[in-house]
């Protein structure tokens, strides 16, 4: 089934650890996207992709990196967790920037 | 700026009832406007969106919003809850201001009482 793929599913990390949460899709979508959601506060862009190759930084992007090495794959990487960062994490990917997004999973990440 | 307003963070409804779930939009050009639902413990399913074609837009599982542009709304409705409409649902704009990213509001949870 076409889709997006998170891994893992949840993850209960210490400070300071570095941490990569997975996303794959294979909907040879062009775009993609990192959010957090938070309680109350909707969700979040943290990182994007219009392209592979590209990258650029969303509303909430400190503390958090990412690359887009090719089409399918959109790794995200905490460098140093910190206990803010205790949340769930969303990939989305879509045709282009500005149609509809696809969503997957996500990952709960709980910072110790 | 753009920013999406959802003016009930709790609805709850009974079965067979209608649905009501409002939207308030803030956008400086012509909006895209989406409805998606989040089940628990799930990603987010798109229900519908508004691309500045017909003002009245129906989605899956019987929702339908209407784009009304004089009162900055898209609010979304269903003739007759169904036990599995319990969910949360977002309320999303994008414009070409800004550069088509999409904006969420904080949601609406949706409980449907038997």
């Amino acid at each position: 089934i076409a889709g997006i793929t998170q891994a893992p599913t949840s993850q209960i990390l210490a400070a300071g650890r570095r941490m990569t949460l997975r996303c794959t899709q294979d909907m040879r979508h062009n775009a993609m996207y990192w959010y957090r959601q938070d309680l109350g506060l909707g969700l979040r862009l943290i990182h994007y992709s219009n392209t592979a190759g590209t990258t650029g930084k969303g509303e909430v992007p400190d503390g958090y990196s990412v690359s887009r090495a090719n089409t399918d794959d959109f790794p995200l990487t905490l460098a140093s967790a910190v206990p803010s960062q205790t949340s769930v994490y969303f990939c989305a990917s879509s045709r282009d920037r500005g149609q509809p997004q696809h969503f997957g999973d996500g990952t709960r990440l709980s910072i110790l | 700026a753009q920013s999406v307003t959802q003016l009930d963070s709790h609805v709850s409804v009974s079965e067979g009832t209608p649905v009501l779930l409002r939207c308030n939009y803030s956008s400086s050009y012509s909006p895209s406007l989406f409805w998606y639902v989040q089940h628990p413990n799930k990603g987010l399913q798109l229900l519908l969106k508004y691309t500045s074609a017909a003002t009245l837009v129906k989605g899956i599982n019987g929702f339908e919003a209407e784009f009304k542009k004089s009162e900055t709304s898209f609010h979304l409705t269903k003739p007759s809850a169904h036990m599995s409409d319990a969910a949360e649902y977002f309320c999303v704009v994008s414009d070409q201001a800004s550069g088509n990213q999409f904006y969420f509001g904080t949601g609406t949870s949706l409980t449907v009482i038997p």
